[in-house]
């Protein structure tokens, strides 16, 4: 079955560091792979997207990109600011299976410290 | 604005007490989800509904209930056949099954 795997926390760097959040993912089809990032009391949010191989997702200068040979959509920031503390999650969908859901890897709690 | 409410946003009720939790959106979208969520465990889907009177069983669907009579509406009621209750809900809606999900602000259930 479909799955996905990211690393686990919590990170913890300082402001201005250079973020990646590992996330690889097992799937049968051509999935749909998503970061969303939860803030402290609140909903998940779409942070980006990627539809297809080689796409790259970016949004709040974070990037990710879609890599098919080595099944993984790690999340990168060049310089991490204090309002990037979230957890951020690691999700697929796999268009290809009508009645899948979308799988959501467990978390991953981000700490900037000033 | 369009978007997903959750009431309310804290929920405290005695064990062996059923409890419904509300969803609502105006996003027009067709699928709507239940998910808890635990330190540590990221998210579990409970129940799914990708149209009007119809919904599926998730993952972990047992001591859950949940109805479908409107399209903006998707209540789950947490009865008391669930073992271990005290935990952070959250509802989301979509177009479609599988296109990027919306959330609302979640339910944090304390059952004592």
């Amino acid at each position: 079955g479909n799955s996905v795997t990211q690393m686990e926390g919590p990170v913890t760097l300082s402001e201005e560091a250079f973020l990646t959040i590992n996330c690889t993912y097992t799937a049968t089809g051509y999935p749909s792979l998503f970061w969303y990032v939860q803030y402290p009391g609140e909903g998940l949010q779409l942070l980006l997207k990627a539809t297809k191989a080689d796409d790259k997702g970016s949004n709040k200068g974070f990037e990710a990109t879609y890599r098919k040979e080595t099944t993984s959509f790690h999340l990168e920031k060049g310089s991490v600011q204090v309002s990037d503390s979230a957890v951020y999650f690691c999700a697929l969908s796999d268009r290809e299976n009508r009645d899948d859901k979308i799988i959501f890897g467990k978390g991953t709690r981000l700490h900037i410290l000033p | 604005d369009g978007g997903i409410t959750q009431s309310p946003k804290y929920l405290f009720r005695k064990e062996g007490q059923n409890v419904t939790l509300s969803c609502e959106q105006n996003l027009n979208h067709d699928a709507m989800y239940w998910y808890r969520q635990d330190p540590g465990q990221g998210l579990r889907l409970i129940y799914y509904s990708q149209i009007v009177n119809d919904f599926q069983k998730g993952d972990i669907a047992e001591g859950y209930s949940v109805s479908r009579e409107k399209k903006e509406s998707f209540p789950l009621t947490v009865t008391s056949a669930q073992k271990n209750p005290t935990a952070f809900y959250l509802c989301a809606s979509s177009s479609t099954v599988s296109l990027p999900l919306h959330f609302g602000n979640g339910t944090r259930l304390t059952v004592t």
